[in-house]
């Protein structure tokens, strides 16, 4: 079975600095991440991806992730946050092949940039 | 070019009633996928249907089922309605039945359902 850990429910981070979203998961064979926003009321917006390549992703918005296969962990990452980057971030996974091609997200993230 | 598209976007039903909801997806996309999410949560999958065939279904009970037109919109439909089944339904597309495009997968903004 496929699983995502979200282990911070709130991240409050200052505009101007850095922000990380940390997302750690575990599948059976190389997986496919993704990362989605979501703002109050609406659905998900794709962020970005990770199939295959270059470990460092570069998304939607400044945003960007690294794939670290030994500590099984997708972190977004920004390196300057704007209060308008305030939302619920998912992070999800998925198998490339099998049945299972359903998207296994997280428990999200609340990011709040303070003015 | 439209994204995806449900209907209703808000929805109040009754202990013990049933509900349809309904997904277009983008111009092209012939996959179409639901989840469930409950507030407080992330999204669970519900079911993913390509080129009108079921392809997946998530953990939920017969209650919930769903099907896929020619056109590729989709309807869910959920039975005998529980107060648990409040949640914001949503439907994702994609071109692909595996989600490997560009963007993966496209969500709708989701129908808000409350049963009371």
């Amino acid at each position: 079975a496929q699983s995502v850990a979200q282990p911070e429910d709130q991240v409050n981070v200052a505009e101007g600095n850095p922000l990380t979203v940390k997302c750690t998961y575990s599948v059976s064979g190389n997986p496919y991440l993704f990362w989605y926003v979501q703002y109050p009321n609406r659905g998900l917006q794709f962020l970005l991806k990770y199939i295959t390549g270059d470990n460092l992703v570069k998304g939607s918005y400044g945003f960007e992730a690294e794939f670290n296969k030994s500590q099984t962990s997708f972190h977004l990452k920004k390196p300057s946050a704007l209060v308008s980057d305030s939302a619920l971030y998912f992070c999800a996974v998925r198998v490339p092949s099998g049945s299972a091609r359903q998207l296994t997200f997280g428990s999200g993230t609340q990011l709040t940039v303070l003015p | 070019d439209a994204g995806v598209t449900q209907s209703p976007t808000h929805l109040i039903k009754t202990r013990g009633q049933h509900v349809t909801l309904r997904c277009s997806p983008i111009s092209g996309h012939k996959s179409v996928s639901w989840y469930q999410q409950v507030l407080g949560q992330g999204p669970q999958f519900i079911f993913q249907y390509y080129e009108k065939e079921e392809r997946g279904r998530g953990n939920f009970p017969d209650r919930f089922s769903a099907r896929q037109f020619p056109n590729y919109s989709s309807e869910l439909n959920v039975n005998a309605l529980l107060l648990g089944d409040s949640a914001l339904y949503l439907c994702a597309s994609s071109s692909s039945s595996t989600g490997q495009t560009s963007y993966g997968y496209t969500f709708g903004s989701g129908t808000r359902l409350t049963v009371v």
